[in-house]
């Protein structure tokens, strides 16, 4: 059961490179999360996609894009990347409705130098 | 828009104690609730839930949580912990009509044997 998978695992950058990060479920789910998770901060919620065709600012959408680029998959894009950004980044999908649990990945560890 | 607190941030107990974090939300209206656990070095994981109902609710692994709409709380409770309970937990919380969760900033719990 593969369930939410994102790539990579773990990602050191340099200031200013820029990098996406691929998020795909198989679980036929409506919508689609970014978060990031920051010691003492909890899950802050990045971008979401509540349906395929349709992505949404969270509470930190700032230096970040996303493409919802089919029913499947949503990628998070780091145009040009800040130590700010140094964090762990899970990708969550859901069937969409309120209630509904939400599934997360594995978490992808970006380091910005 | 919700937010959620959760207080006591890092909780140390033996096995067998009793474990209760509180949780407590703020928005007027109709709720669910979750409690998410991510254990050492893996993604989060739905605990239990409440959407409508009886508000005591049990989860996974002898774990309950009992609404209390007066308070605006979702406690979670464990009578005797074990060490594999060593773990973050984390409150969440989805306006209805919303599908967003918003995330309180997390218990680190650690159990010694």
């Amino acid at each position: 059961n593969a369930g939410v998978t994102q790539t990579p695992k773990f990602q050191v950058l340099k200031t200013g490179q820029s990098m996406t990060l691929q998020c795909a479920q198989d679980m036929n789910h409506n919508s689609m999360y970014w978060y990031r998770q920051d010691p003492g901060m909890g899950l802050r919620l990045i971008y979401y996609s509540a349906s395929e065709g349709t992505t949404d600012k969270g509470e930190v959408p700032n230096g970040y894009n996303v493409s919802r680029l089919n029913k499947r998959e949503f990628s998070l894009r780091l145009e040009s990347a800040a130590p700010s950004q140094t964090s762990v980044y899970f990708c969550a999908s859901s069937e969409g409705e309120p209630g509904n649990t939400i599934y997360f990945g594995e978490g992808s560890w970006l380091t910005v130098v | 828009a919700q937010s959620v607190s959760q207080h006591n941030h890092h909780v140390i107990l033996s096995e067998a104690a009793s474990l209760e974090l509180g949780c407590n939300y703020s928005y007027g209206g109709t709720v669910n609730l979750f409690w998410y656990v991510q254990y050492p070095g893996q993604h989060l994981q739905l605990l239990l839930k409440y959407f409508s109902g009886d508000p005591l609710v049990k989860g996974i692994k002898g774990f309950e949580a009992e609404f209390i709409k007066s308070k605006f709380s979702f406690n979670l409770r464990k009578p005797s912990v074990q060490w594999s309970d060593t773990a973050e937990y984390f409150c969440a919380v989805n306006a209805h009509g919303n599908n967003r969760l918003a995330f309180g900033k997390g218990n680190q719990v650690v159990v010694i044997p």
